[in-house]
């Protein structure tokens, strides 16, 4: 089925670990974005990414990078994780361009995320 | 900045109701708009989309309505169920092709 994937599901990490959450897309979609999701907080913009090559920071960018090397992926980095960094993250995406108000956004179902 | 509001942020009723859900954003120009869905540990569901020329969308028992002019869209949940109880997101995308998201509304539906 056509959408996004994200993979792990659930992590628990240990505070000044690394990893890389992942995120797929099969819709050729040129348009990709993190999101955290955090109790009171609402859905905030971590990273996004217009196409292959491009990428810019969100709202709350510090402490995560982001790469963009091909259409379909869309990998976050976690350089040192910290518990506040404990989240749940969303991949998203959608078209771009002048065409883009006739296409919404499409999530991944998540990764839930514990530094401990 | 655009801002992106819900009100309100919890809503409980019975069974059968009819339900308006308000979402208010600061900044008119937007490409569209997109209700979505969020069930209790889930990801997000995309329920209706309206572009900026619309005035309305629908989609079964639900009608999503747009007035860019004054910053509002409605959503309309007739003969409410208890399968609707779930958190409620609005989000708009505007120039920057960024989707900002409201604060949600939980409904809670009960038999």
């Amino acid at each position: 089925n056509a959408g996004v994937t994200q993979t792990p599901k659930f992590q628990v990490l240990k505070t000044g670990q690394s990893m890389t959450l992942q995120c797929a897309q099969d819709m050729n979609h040129e348009y990709m974005s993190w999101y955290r999701q955090d109790p009171g907080m609402g859905l905030r913009l971590i990273h996004y990414s217009v196409g292959a090559g491009i990428t810019d920071q969100g709202e709350v960018p510090n402490g995560y990078n982001v790469s963009r090397s091909t259409t379909e992926d869309f990998p976050l980095r976690l350089l040192s994780a910290a518990p506040s960094q404990t989240s749940v993250y969303f991949c998203a995406s959608s078209r771009v361009g002048r065409l883009s108000s006739n296409y919404g956004y499409t999530f991944g179902s998540g990764t839930r995320l514990t530094v401990v | 900045k655009q801002e992106v509001t819900q009100i309100p942020a919890a809503l409980s009723v019975p069974e059968g109701e009819n339900l308006v859900l308000n979402c208010s954003f600061t900044d008119s120009a937007i490409y569209n708009l997109q209700w979505f869905r969020q069930d209790p540990g889930k990801g997000l569901t995309s329920l209706l989309l309206i572009q900026s020329s619309q005035r309305e969308q629908t989609s079964g028992r639900l009608n999503a309505s747009l007035d860019k002019s004054s910053g509002r869209s409605t959503l309309y949940i007739a003969a409410s169920q208890p399968g609707d109880s779930a958190t409620y997101l609005c989000a708009v995308v505007g120039g920057t092709d960024k989707l900002i998201f409201g604060t949600g509304t939980r409904l809670q539906v009960f038999p």
